[in-house]
């Protein structure tokens, strides 16, 4: 039971656009939904997070819009670059130990 | 800063061997995190610790166990591999912030 779907599985984008790659949640007890990049060869790395109670954060390049009532969230990179290019994760988290659950995963390759 | 460390990077195991992974952090979180990583299914949690002296079962538990040392290190067992459990195998680490720490992983093949 998959209960934060991600799309798109990849996504390729030219330098100097916007990247977007969205979730969807099941669960209303979700409190807490970061995002993480992993390269190749490395653990995922907290890239933003968002809590419930606003519907964007903005951080740099990187921003997130939230949107509670449907129960999905989205990250937005503008102007790409090609070392943005990695996999991104989205994950939704809830309990005192904030064990996360993530979806699939987004390729993201930037062209130069 | 080491952050998460991940003993080993890469193992070969044969279907019915025992192996385990093992985990530290420097950080003095309380909470440390095993999951593993699958093609096309993002990262599944096997098994948490919210404390030490307390461990939980996460979405898929089957097949492992793990051991709370103490509060760095957090290891997990396979008792007798099989194949379904070749993967990508990362611990984590989080404190009083919302933010989890992965360490580098650990490439794990059963033959």
């Amino acid at each position: 039971q998959q209960q934060v779907k991600q799309s798109p599985q990849s996504l390729i984008v030219q330098k100097g656009g916007i990247s977007i790659i969205n979730c969807a949640y099941e669960n209303t007890a979700f409190d807490y939904f970061p995002w993480y990049q992993q390269v190749p060869g490395k653990g995922p790395a907290l890239l933003i997070a968002i809590r419930p109670d606003v519907s964007e954060k903005k951080e740099g390049r990187f921003t997130i819009s939230f949107n509670k009532s449907a129960k999905q969230f989205s990250l937005h990179i503008m102007d790409s670059q090609p070392g943005d290019s990695a996999t991104y994760f989205c994950a939704a988290g809830t309990g005192s130990a904030r064990q996360l659950t993530f979806g699939s995963g987004t390729q993201l390759t930037v062209l130069p | 800063n080491a952050g998460v460390t991940q003993t080993p990077k890469f193992q070969v195991l044969k279907t019915g061997q025992s192996m385990t992974l093992q985990c530290a952090q420097d950080m003095n979180h309380n909470s440390m995190y095993w999951y593993r990583q699958d093609p096309g299914m993002g990262l599944r949690l096997i098994y948490y610790s919210a404390s030490e002296g307390t461990t939980d079962k996460g979405e898929v538990p089957n097949g492992y166990n793990v051991s709370r040392l103490n509060k760095r290190e957090f290891s997990l067992r396979l008792e007798s591999a099989a194949p379904s459990q070749t993967s990508v195998y990362f611990c984590a680490s989080k404190g009083d912030s919302a933010e989890a720490f992965f360490g580098q992983g650990t490439r794990l093949t059963v033959v």
